[in-house]
């Protein structure tokens, strides 16, 4: 079974572009997560995809945007970039959003100079 | 106010020995889940071990137990006959179900480093 898988690996912009990151999680699962891991901190939710709607958003400006598409998918888009928004972001799944079972991906690096 | 406290930022322990890693929780949910994952410096968030408040016996996965003190509300992570490759972040977090919001909300982690 394939695993959560993000893209691209490593990202970087330059400050007020835009950052599109790419997330495909584990088959059968229809709940997606973001989470941004700043440099040694913990992670901070951003978003939760279930069945294709926004169910819920951290405490982080519009700026921070995505969507899951009908395959379960999701992107992140994160615009107007700032030089604070260099993080790891972080998607998970899981198989329904009563479910226990997350799956994270192996993260996107985005560094923003 | 902080939901999942970790207030051991590194902890050092030899090869073979047990480890126990600290979380303390504060929720008014009766009803929620704790975690542990392991995170290795190529980022990724590995799931070691899952409590569910209505459990009644401890958590266990192979060298992985959970000392589960709900009245404490305390989930400490126990590794026993560490490794090498125990060295890694380590983070506790707790999933809430009061609001239908379901999230994971972390601690501030737990370095680890085992030496030989």
């Amino acid at each position: 079974e394939a695993g959560v898988t993000q893209s691209p690996t490593h990202l970087i912009k330059t400050r007020g572009q835009q950052a599109t990151l790419r997330c495909s999680p584990i088959s059968g699962h229809t709940s997606v997560y973001w989470y941004q891991q700043a440099l040694g901190l913990g992670l901070q939710f951003l978003l939760w995809y279930d069945e294709g709607e926004e169910r819920n958003r951290g405490n982080f400006p519009p700026r921070f945007s995505g969507r899951q598409f009908p395959n379960y998918s999701s992107e992140l888009n994160v615009n107007a970039l700032e030089l604070e928004d260099s993080a790891l972001y972080l998607c998970a799944s899981s198989r329904s959003s009563g479910d226990y079972g997350y799956t994270f991906g192996s993260g996107t690096r985005l560094t923003v100079v | 106010a902080q939901k999942i406290t970790q207030t051991q930022p590194g902890m050092f322990v030899q090869e073979k020995e047990a480890v126990t890693l600290d979380c303390t929780y504060d929720t008014s949910d009766p009803s929620y889940g704790l975690f542990w994952y392991k995170q290795p410096s190529s980022g990724e968030m590995i799931f070691l071990i899952y409590q569910g408040s209505y459990d009644q016996q401890n958590a266990t996965e192979g060298r992985y137990s959970l000392n589960f003190q709900k009245a404490r509300k305390s989930a400490n992570l126990v590794i026993s006959a560490s490794q090498l490759g125990d060295s890694a972040m380590y983070f506790c977090a707790m999933r809430e179900s009061d609001t239908g919001f379901q999230k994971l909300v972390f601690g501030t982690g737990t370095r680890l480093l085992v030496s030989p």
